[in-house]
């Protein structure tokens, strides 16, 4: 079936550098793709999202790519902060739900 | 900032047990979800609600799920007969718009974390 994942399980970034985060999705019909951020104890929390029509989009500290060709997806986080620590999840909506990936947990190292 | 509220935060039960967990959504939002998440597992999607009846719901959603909105402001979960399996973190949503269009974003809850002895 159709799924959505995540490359790697845990990051660990020096505090003040950059972040990636990566995500691959198999679905080519996917048209809208959403990172959410979850803290220990508590529900996804949204941080930013992009339809299929571009291939970045720019947030606070954090840029998502997209690249249909190659079904992939990164967010980057600049300049990390401690707060950043929490497991990433890229999610793809269609048909009203949203299919998650399984998640990177970005530790972020004082 | 409006956010989606979940009561209890914490719920254990017996096996075969009923339970009822509750959500209040973002008041303006019509769209309404909930997904769980076994513990060290993705977060899985359970069932969607719009205009008082479910629009899409996923093979987790058998029948011993249920789901309602009692009022204007509720949202509720029940597991008729609770499970071993049924044990995870249970997460309401909401949005204020349909898939595709504008304000499809979907605002959780806190979570009410549930264990089934």
């Amino acid at each position: 079936g159709e799924s959505v994942g995540l490359h790697l399980p845990t990051l660990s970034v020096q505090e003040g550098d950059n972040s990636i985060i990566n995500c691959a999705y198999s679905n080519s019909a996917s048209d809208y793709f959403i990172w959410y951020k979850q803290e220990s104890g508590k529900g996804p929390q949204f941080i930013i999202d992009i339809r299929s029509n571009m291939d970045k989009r720019q947030g606070q500290r954090v840029t998502v790519l997209l690249n249909k060709t190659v079904k992939h997806l990164s967010l980057q986080i600049a300049a990390t902060q401690p707060g950043d620590s929490a497991v990433y999840f890229c999610a793809e909506n269609s048909n009203e739900k949203l299919t998650f990936g399984t998640g990177t947990r970005l530790t972020i190292i004082p | 900032e409006p956010e989606v509220t979940q009561t209890p935060s914490h719920q254990v039960t017996q096996m075969g047990q009923e339970v009822i967990l509750r959500c209040v959504p973002i008041s303006n939002h019509l769209y309404f979800y909930w997904y769980r998440q076994i513990l060290g597992q993705k977060v899985e999607f359970l069932v969607s609600f719009y205009n008082n009846e479910i629009s899409e719901k996923s093979e987790i959603f058998d029948d011993q799920f249920s789901v309602e909105r009692p009022d204007g402001s509720n949202f509720t979960l029940k597991i008729r007969s609770t499970k071993l399996e049924d044990s995870a973190m249970y997460f309401c949503a909401s949005s204020d718009g349909l898939a595709g269009g504008p304000g499809e974003t979907q605002y959780f809850g806190p979570g009410t974390r549930l264990l089934v002895l």
